[in-house]
C-alpha cells in the first residue's frame, strides 16, 4: 500500500492553521497514524486510528479520515511544531511510511 | 518509564555482516511485538521487519528479505537485526519501534534513539 503526503513542504507562520494530507492507494480503514520527527531525533506518535490523539499531545493536533484520504491539521502553528510529519499506515505488512511534510518557519 | 535503546552500529564493507541490538525496559517486553525501521540519510522512514511477541510471525520490507533476520529473546528483553550481504543502500539509522494498539487499531507508540549503520569501503 503506497501513500502519498501533500505537500512536500510548506512555509508557516507562529499561529498559522496547518493542513497536511495523506492519500492510501487502496482503502486502510482507519488504520493510519502520524508522526512527528525533528532533526536526529526519533519520530514521536501524534495520532492514531486517523483520529485518536496520543496522551500527551496538545490538542492542537487533529486528524481526520477513513478510507483512503487522511488529513493532519495543526490549529494553531506553534514554534516547536517545526518538524517533519510522515503518516503510516497499519492495514497491512509490509506497513509504509509516506514521504514527509516538512514545516518550517515562513 | 518505557525505554528502547539500539546498539551495535556501525561503519561496515560492502558484503559485511552486523547486529543491531534492542534493550528494552520498562514493560513488558514478552507482550508485545516490534519493529525495526530505517532512516538513510536525508530521506524518510522506511519499515524493515517485524516480529510478533512470540517470535513465531516474521515479517520483511522486500529491499532486505534474504539478507536480514529479526529476532529475540524475551528472557533477556532484548530485540536483534542481523545484517548480512551488507549494500550501501542500506547506509541509514535504524530504530527499533514497539508496535501497540488502542480502539482495535495498532500504532508505533515507542522508538529507541537509532543507531548509525555506515555501509562504506
Amino acid at each position: 500500500i503506497q501513500l502519498t503526503q501533500s505537500p512536500s513542504s510548506l512555509s508557516a507562520s507562529v499561529g498559522d492553521r496547518v493542513t497536511i494530507t495523506c492519500r492510501a492507494s487502496q482503502g486502510i480503514s482507519s488504520y493510519l497514524a502520524w508522526y512527528q520527527q525533528k532533526p536526529g531525533k526519533a519520530p514521536k506518535l501524534l495520532i492514531y486510528a486517523a483520529s485518536t490523539l496520543q496522551s500527551g499531545v496538545p490538542s492542537r493536533f487533529s486528524g481526520s479520515g477513513s478510507g483512503t484520504d487522511f488529513t493532519l491539521t495543526i490549529s494553531s502553528l506553534q514554534p516547536e511544531d517545526f518538524a517533519t510529519y510522515y503518516c503510516q499506515q497499519l492495514n497491512s505488512y509490509p506497513i509504509t511510511f509516506g514521504p514527509g511534510t516538512k514545516v518550517d518557519i515562513k | 518509564e518505557v525505554q528502547l535503546v539500539e546498539s551495535g552500529g556501525g561503519l561496515v564493507q560492502p558484503g559485511g555482516s552486523l547486529r543491531l541490538s534492542c534493550a528494552a525496559s520498562g514493560f513488558t517486553f514478552s507482550s508485545y511485538e516490534m519493529n525495526w525501521v530505517r532512516q538513510a540519510p536525508g530521506k524518510g522512514l522506511e519499515w524493515v521487519s517485524y516480529i510478533s511477541s512470540s517470535g513465531s510471525t516474521i515479517y520483511y520490507a522486500d529491499s532486505v528479505k534474504g539478507r536480514f533476520t529479526i529476532s529475540r529473546d524475551n528472557a533477556k528483553n532484548s530485540l536483534y537485526l542481523q545484517m548480512n550481504s551488507l549494500r550501501a543502500k542500506d547506509t541509514a539509522v535504524y530504530y527499533c519501534a514497539r508496535k501497540n494498539w488502542g480502539l482495535a487499531y495498532y500504532y508505533f507508540d515507542y522508538w529507541g534513539q537509532g543507531t548509525l549503520v555506515t555501509v562504506s569501503s
